[in-house]
């Protein structure tokens, strides 16, 4: 168990709708990643938040954003939903930036029909 | 931009014998990390290089940075089963906070 949490564990939804992953870090860290995996395009780095501001960003669609709240707890928004959206998206908190070891989360799986 | 590939995509071997996946960017490195990811589960990390040259080791496990800071290698000495899973680097880029994922090498081990 890395500490990190994430809810829903599974996701389906139709086209053109929108959805909401959340995730919850390792107590103490202060940085909040997301990452989106398929099997056409592997493991893709969207956004990182650190204490609440955006840090760096990824190939995040302009349909995507995300957020991360005064209790580090972070929420990835997806909307207008296609079906190429669909993947498993995995959250990671590190206590630092971009030289710390990353704690992923158990992922959430989309679906999208 | 930034490219990390990963050689091979994917490999079989026999339990005991010994294998190495390796990293290769198109551009100089700060540093790189090391995940494993076993079948539906998530990436776990593994180890983070730093220094040009730098080797490090965990029990069969050895890691390595290339002098160039461009590419690394993860080597399993005698694979056991437990080893069994997808092995990925992730680099940051020197050019700012961007995290690029390798391609990734599944590793089979046949008992």
């Amino acid at each position: 168990d890395s500490g990190v949490t994430q809810t829903p564990k599974h996701l389906i939804t139709a086209t053109g709708q929108r959805v909401t992953l959340r995730c919850s870090p390792r107590s103490g860290d202060l940085s909040v990643y997301w990452y989106q995996q398929s099997l056409d395009q592997g493991l893709q780095f969207l956004i990182q938040y650190y204490n609440g501001e955006e840090r760096a960003k990824g190939n995040i669609l302009e349909r995507f954003s995300a957020q991360q709240f005064p209790d580090l707890h972070s929420e990835l928004n997806l909307s207008s939903l296609e079906l190429g959206d669909s993947a498993l998206y995995f959250c990671a908190s590190s206590s630092g930036t971009e030289a710390y070891e990353q704690y992923f989360g158990p992922g959430t799986r989309l679906t999208v029909t | 931009g930034q490219q990390v590939m990963q050689i091979p995509q994917y490999q079989h071997v026999q339990e005991g014998e010994d294998f190495t996946t390796y990293c290769n960017s198109s551009t100089t490195l700060s540093n790189i990390q090391w995940y494993k990811q076993r079948p539906g589960g998530h990436p776990v990390f593994l180890i983070q290089l730093v220094k040009s040259g730098e080797v490090k080791k965990q029990k069969r496990l050895t890691f390595q940075f290339g002098e160039a800071k461009k590419n690394s290698s993860l080597h399993i000495t005698a694979t056991q089963t437990t080893d069994v899973g997808t092995y990925f680097c992730l680099v940051v880029a020197n050019t700012g906070n961007q995290f690029y994922f390798g391609t990734g090498t599944s590793l089979t081990v046949i008992p």
